[in-house]
């Protein structure tokens, strides 16, 4: 079984500090990565895709990606308490490349 | 663009009854939607994936005679729960994605409450 593994938390950190996501999968064929956030109650709404080697960044988001070390991860610059919410790290599958395998999220909480 | 709506948002039904949830894409046609369930504090579980005029393809372990999918068009997906039992109840989300991507665009969610 494929898998996308993320520490579950909670990730507690003060307002305007950076905040740092990690993730990991094991499906060496898996050519996109995507992190989703999910506010309670609410369905997950992309945050960013990254598929290449290397940073990404988009606002206060950066994305990184260390396909030798099968490693995602997300970094949110100055963060907000707005932020606040379950991160869902995911990858697409080798054998499907429609199909996207959600890792079980973090739980961050921005405390004032 | 790339709006995905369901509906209900929200249905509470007696055991043994069957409900129809709804997915549709808004402004694009999709070529493959998936049905996702997620328990309270656990990710995202696909169920399926359909594409439009084919048969669904189901996860290992989920009932294909339980739970039905029809995609009957480029934009509408149906979820079908079946004699429904209060182990049913859970958060049902649909997703859409377009020709050649793989971004997947969510749906608002359905939340089952079966009593």
């Amino acid at each position: 079984q494929k898998e996308v593994e993320q520490n579950s938390g909670p990730l507690s950190v003060p307002e305007g500090a950076i905040a740092s996501l990690n993730c990991t999968y094991s499906d060496r064929g898996s050519q996109s990565f995507f992190w989703y956030r999910q506010y309670s109650g609410k369905s997950p709404e992309l945050i960013m895709f990254i598929y290449s080697n290397g940073d990404k960044e988009d606002g206060r988001f950066t994305a990184q990606l260390n396909k030798a070390s099968q490693y995602v991860s997300l970094l949110i610059r100055d963060s907000q308490p707005s932020d606040s919410a379950t991160y869902l790290c995911a990858a697409t599958a080798y054998s499907s490349a429609s199909k996207i395998i959600f890792g079980s999220g973090t739980r961050l909480s921005i405390r004032p | 663009g790339a709006v995905v709506s369901q509906h209900p948002s929200r249905v509470i039904c007696k055991s043994g009854t069957s409900v129809k949830i709804e997915c549709r894409s808004l402004d694009f046609q999709a070529t493959t939607m998936f049905w996702y369930r997620q328990f309270p504090k656990q990710s995202l579980m696909l169920m399926a994936t359909s594409n439009e005029g084919s048969k669904a393809t189901y996860e290992q372990g989920v009932e294909k005679d339980k739970f039905l999918i029809n995609h009957a068009s480029l934009t509408l997906s149906t979820l079908t729960v079946t004699s429904a039992h209060p182990e049913d109840s859970s958060f049902y989300i649909c997703s859409a994605s377009r020709d050649r991507e793989n971004e997947q665009f969510f749906g608002p969610g359905t939340r089952l409450t079966v009593l």
